[in-house]
């Protein structure tokens, strides 16, 4: 296994449009993290799944983006109506930890979205 | 509410040491995690500490003490392939999953 895995790997798309971004963990991890990261700035909580449960999802995120991980292993990001502050690099992380905290999250390359 | 606050940037000159502070607010603590992230790079995975005390990892050594909600990154015998955005994380209110980031450091390293 080589990675955590996204695509695409850049995305310009029309206001208005739906978008869907995919993410391949590494295969052994069972939990998966969607992040949202702007130029200058920390990735952002998106959500979180522990194999196909989605277990978190933060307060701050709009009902125009959803996500699934439908068997546990890869997972999907939509986002529907984008708008132009949409705009971000869209980062997926992998983790394996049968108890406690997140502490070592392995990231994939992104998605940067450009909303037009 | 929650927030981590680290140096915006640091210069240092190779071969010397730096330390990136990192003061952190937020409940339900467990633990505070340092990140590498070049640019245009994915952030990668340097050091977690959930207890008080030094932990070293060969240049790299991570610093937490609890009860003054900080932590500090220490990078040794400067490279300039240590150019990067270093970021802070912890665990955020009522979450043990939900990391919380700072805006993250830009170490510029000169010759």
């Amino acid at each position: 296994d080589t990675g955590v895995s996204q695509d695409p790997r850049h995305k310009i798309t029309k206001r208005g449009q739906n978008v869907t971004f995919r993410c391949d963990p590494i295969s052994e991890h069972n939990r998966l993290y969607w992040y949202r990261q702007t130029l200058g700035q920390g990735p952002e909580f998106l959500t979180y799944f522990q194999n196909e449960a989605q277990l978190e999802k933060s307060r701050l995120l709009s009902d125009r983006f959803s996500a699934e991980r439908p068997k546990g292993s890869f997972s999907t990001l939509e986002i529907q109506r984008t708008e132009q502050g949409d705009s971000a690099m869209y980062l997926c992380a992998s983790s394996w930890q049968g108890t406690g905290t997140t502490s070592e999250q392995y990231f994939g390359p992104g998605t940067r979205l450009t909303v037009t | 509410g929650q927030s981590l606050e680290q140096p915006s940037e640091v210069t240092a000159v190779e071969g010397a040491i730096v330390q990136i502070n990192c003061t952190y607010q937020t409940s339900g603590f467990y633990g505070l995690s340092w990140y590498q992230q070049h640019d245009g790079g994915a952030p990668t995975f340097l050091s977690y500490n959930a207890l008080d005390g030094l932990e070293e990892t060969g240049r790299f050594s991570s610093f937490l003490s609890r009860s003054d909600s900080y932590g500090y990154l220490l990078l040794q015998e400067l490279q300039m392939k240590d150019s990067a955005s270093y970021f802070c994380a912890a665990a955020g209110e009522g979450s043990n999953y939900q990391l919380i980031w700072g805006a993250g450091t830009k170490l510029i390293i000169k010759p």
